[in-house]
């Protein structure tokens, strides 16, 4: 079965703390995103990666952290550094400029 | 910077009748325009795109238009059902001077639809 996997749906995070979001894709695309989105906002990019080894920063990446060992693999790092964690995470992948969505995970900041 | 504003922001129809969700951007080298329906919860589905070298583009009850000299483009979903129901977003791509990236978009806020049976 193809397609973007994100874990954990739900995650709960006490003030401080890192939490690190998973994203996996088998789709075989080279380039991979993290969007942030709050309510009633667009999808806000954070991240995004054209290749394994390599990731250029988006519109909000403070106080967030990714890697790209792996062509299946793009984690994102939510540190104690972000001020107001608290969103829905979505990851994307793409083959050319046609990007496809994970289904979200939730982080709630207690 | 670039934007991409969706209006309107909230749109009610009763079943069977049209939708229409208009946006407009401002990058004139934005050149791809994908259609996202996103459902509670879940992530936005691409449900429709279309290319600066096309003007229309239609896939069942769901089209799409795009006017590059005004900068705007709409999506169009005729005999409206339930399921229809949801969040859209439009997008557009951002031209090549982002650090020369292939495949970053640039996101509306949203227009939520409700379909009344």
């Amino acid at each position: 079965d193809g397609g973007i996997t994100q874990s954990p749906k739900y995650l709960f995070r006490k003030e401080g703390q890192n939490v690190t979001l998973s994203c996996e894709q088998n789709l075989n695309h080279d380039a991979m995103y993290w969007y942030r989105q709050d309510p009633g906002q667009g999808l806000r990019l954070i991240y995004y990666s054209q290749i394994v080894n390599d990731f250029q920063k988006g519109d909000i990446a403070e106080g967030y952290s990714v890697s790209r060992e792996k062509k299946e693999s793009f984690p994102l790092t939510v540190t104690s550094a972000q001020k107001n964690p608290t969103a829905f995470y979505l990851c994307a992948s793409s083959r050319r400029d046609t990007q496809y969505f994970g289904p979200g995970t939730r982080l709630t900041v207690l | 910077g670039e934007n991409v504003e969706q209006h309107p922001s909230t749109l009610s129809v009763q079943e069977g009748d049209s939708a229409v969700i208009k946006c407009t951007y401002s990058d004139s080298a934005s050149n791809y325009f994908p259609w996202y329906k996103q459902e509670l919860g879940k992530g936005p589905q691409l449900i429709i795109d279309i290319r600066s070298n096309v003007g229309e583009k239609k896939d069942q009850r769901i089209a799409v238009t795009l006017n590059k000299t005004a900068k705007h483009f709409s999506l169009h979903i005729t005999e409206t059902q339930p399921e229809d129901s949801a969040v859209y977003f439009c997008a557009a791509s951002r031209g090549m001077n982002y650090g020369g990236s292939q495949g970053n978009l640039i996101f509306g806020k949203g227009t939520k639809l409700s379909v009344k049976p």
